[in-house]
């Protein structure tokens, strides 16, 4: 069981922003871990899409953004394409029992 | 251009012992570090351990006592090895590439780089 929840789904019609939450705890992103953000395209293997937080490798468009506060990180998609339609799981570090690398639940975007 | 391939046995029954490898080709091995992650079948990611260039391991506490990771750098190579499988291990398993980002500390790393996948089914 995942200790980094994400909303299983959000949509949105082509052109609107859509966001997905990542809420964690003081163990992990409350804690000051970085998040992360992976794109996973139907049968393809994740992509790094956001790094600390906030960082857009080289490659992805400025469409995409990231935050993070408090206990939680974010990720935002200002004017949503349907080649953005995909799932999308966060990642940070987890203190507790011994430390690990820990992925959220991972939401689905639909492009209406 | 880094690229990362993998391969093993896609077929196990309960009880035997997975493994898997991965190849580094097109790139620097040492002075990074090296990851197995997995994804059942409609689910989400979960990260099973790392391992770097002079064989420094981490792993995921709930597969600690199953799991060894291993690394030969005469190859470019680094290995999973999941003993007494279940059905619950049935997953695709991905190789990975944690990036060495100057000024962050290592827990702070991300896959920037990763494997196709290989799907492991265990099953009678």
């Amino acid at each position: 069981q995942s200790v980094l929840t994400q909303p299983p789904s959000v949509s949105g019609a082509p052109g609107q922003r859509v966001t997905i939450s990542c809420t964690g705890s003081s163990s992990n992103i409350g804690a000051g871990y970085d998040v992360h953000w992976y794109q996973q395209l139907p049968g393809t293997a994740p992509k790094l899409l956001i790094h600390g937080n906030s960082n857009r490798p080289s490659g992805v468009p400025d469409r995409f953004s990231g935050s993070r506060s408090g206990t939680s990180g974010s990720l935002a998609i200002n004017g949503v394409q349907a080649e953005d339609e995909a799932d999308y799981y966060c990642q940070s570090y987890d203190s507790g029992l011994g430390g690990s690398r820990v992925f959220g639940t991972g939401t689905k975007v639909t492009v209406l | 251009q880094v690229q990362l391939q993998q391969w093993g046995a896609g077929l196990l029954k309960p009880s035997e012992t997975l493994s898997l490898t991965c190849a580094v080709y097109g790139g620097s091995f040492s002075g990074h570090y090296w990851s197995w992650i997995r994804q059942p079948p409609g689910e989400g990611l979960e990260w099973i351990g790392e391992i770097n260039n002079r064989g420094s391991t981490n792993y995921n506490p709930s597969l600690k006592s199953r799991v060894t990771i291993s690394v030969d750098t005469s190859k470019n190579q680094f290995s999973l090895n999941l003993m007494s499988v279940t059905a619950a291990d049935t997953a695709v398993y991905h190789c990975a590439r944690l990036a060495f980002r100057l000024g962050r500390r290592p827990h702070n790393w991300d896959f920037d780089l990763w494997g196709r996948g290989t799907l492991v089914t265990v099953s009678t």
